[in-house]
């Protein structure tokens, strides 16, 4: 079955350390995006990248970082620069990059600062 | 900024009842507008979409009412089933974007049995 699969579910990171969440997708979408969802809020942008070896800041990439070596994979790394990383993070994937044809999510990753 | 507002943020709606959900947008610049269902601990998953020359949109027991002089559209959830409890996200597409996704704060419905 075609989909995005992310890892892992749930994530602890203790203060001062960076983590990378993996995101990896079977469908040959070209474009990838990262979001951040806090409890009861919306979802806000991280990162996207609509092709290998590029990817644009969204509304609140600070403290986050991004790659796109591969077509299928987008790992986030959330660094020490991310005061609050406290959230559930998103992966989603589009074709050839227009949000019309419909995002698919992966299930998420829960980050926990302990 | 191009907005999408969503009310009402929570709503709760016995099993049979009917549920709506609306947002309004600020920009008249969208053609496109996705209805996303997202369960506790899961990511969202596409519902039902609709575009600005349809005035309306139904899919089983969904559906999109879409008033495009009043900037507004709605989701219409009818005969409320438990497994309908969720929360929803509407989205609107800049015409001018090939990525880009503005999305509604969500509604969390709760279908009281």
């Amino acid at each position: 079955d075609g989909g995005i699969t992310q890892s892992p579910k749930y994530l602890f990171r203790k203060e001062g350390q960076n983590v990378t969440l993996s995101c990896e997708q079977n469908l040959n979408h070209d474009a990838m995006y990262w979001y951040r969802q806090d409890p009861g809020q919306g979802l806000r942008l991280i990162y996207y990248s609509q092709i290998v070896n590029d990817f644009q800041k969204g509304d609140i990439a600070e403290g986050y970082s991004v790659s796109r070596e591969k077509k299928e994979s987008f790992p986030l790394t959330v660094t020490s620069a991310q005061k609050n990383p406290t959230a559930f993070y998103l992966c989603a994937s589009s074709i050839v990059g227009r949000a019309n044809y419909g995002y698919t999510f992966g299930s998420g990753t829960r980050l926990t600062v302990v | 900024q191009q907005q999408v507002k969503q009310s009402p943020q929570s709503l709760i709606v016995q099993k049979g009842g009917i549920s709506i959900i609306n947002c309004a947008y600020e920009n008249t610049a969208f053609d496109y507008f996705p209805w996303y269902q997202q369960f506790p601990g899961k990511g969202p998953a596409l519902l039902i979409a609709i575009r600005p020359d349809v005035s309306e949109k139904k899919e089983g027991r969904f559906t999109i009412s879409f008033n495009k002089s009043a900037k507004q559209f709605s989701l219409h959830i009818m005969d409320s089933q438990p497994g309908d409890s969720a929360t929803y996200f509407c989205a609107a597409t800049p015409r001018d974007s090939n990525y880009q996704l503005i999305w509604g704060a969500g509604t969390k419905l709760i279908i009281k049995p």
